[in-house]
């Protein structure tokens, strides 16, 4: 009964290989969002989507993109991977796209980039 | 604009003693919410803690109270008879309405016995 699930929990690629990240939630949300963890633990908002509309699209190289198929899910698709890619990719969804609905996280994605 | 700075990298206290998680924010709106996270070695994020901005009370969940003093621009996390499950990073974020989240840099708080 995970609330925020991604899958895979870890990804360990080549540079320059695609691979995606998948999430769903189950919560009945309207809005998810994909954060970005770097190696000194800094959260940063890459993309948000409500209701399958893209509504936040932060300064992110164009080799990211999201997609959402519907409103519980939200994936992650990067081209060309580099180095400086390396992070713990996070998945949230709220209820809705307002300042104060608590955003519930998934466990995560451990990208590593060889 | 938003921030969120957090100014105690580590903190350390022991096992049933209370412990104050300082968060100093700036925002451009005057309708925001204030959020804590705790993220644990295993490295999940977990929801702590709501403070609206309109809120007069400050915010309390078990043995968590944000001690909000809007003047100050201040979101202080309280957690009362700290646990030695408590051991984590804390985040204290801001939002305001059309935004995510923003996060502070994060306090680690270890708890000893």
């Amino acid at each position: 009964d995970t609330a925020v699930s991604q899958t895979p929990k870890y990804l360990v690629t080549q540079m320059g290989n695609d691979k995606s990240i998948k999430c769903e939630q189950n919560l009945g949300h309207d809005t998810m969002y994909w954060y970005k963890q770097d190696s000194k633990k800094f959260l940063k908002i890459m993309f948000s989507y409500n209701n399958k509309e893209l509504i936040i699209n932060e300064t992110v190289p164009n080799r990211f993109s999201p997609k959402s198929p519907d409103k519980a899910h939200l994936n992650l698709h990067i081209n060309s991977l580099e180095l400086g890619d390396s992070a713990v990719y996070f998945c949230a969804s709220s209820q809705r796209h307002e300042r104060n609905q608590p955003q519930h996280f998934g466990d995560g994605t451990r990208l590593s980039i060889l | 604009a938003q921030k969120i700075t957090q100014t105690q990298p580590g903190m350390f206290v022991q096992e049933k003693e209370a412990v104050t998680l300082d968060c100093t924010y700036d925002t451009s709106d005057q309708s925001y919410g204030l959020f804590w996270y705790k993220q644990p070695s295993s490295g999940e994020m977990i929801f702590l803690i709501y403070q609206g901005s309109y809120d007069e009370q400050n915010a309390t969940e078990g043995r968590y109270s944000l001690n909000f003093q809007k003047a100050r621009k201040s979101a202080n996390l309280v957690i009362s008879a700290s646990q030695l499950g408590d051991s984590a990073m804390y985040f204290c974020a801001s939002r305001q309405a059309g935004t995510a989240l923003i996060f502070g840099k994060g306090t680690t708080l270890s708890v000893s016995s």
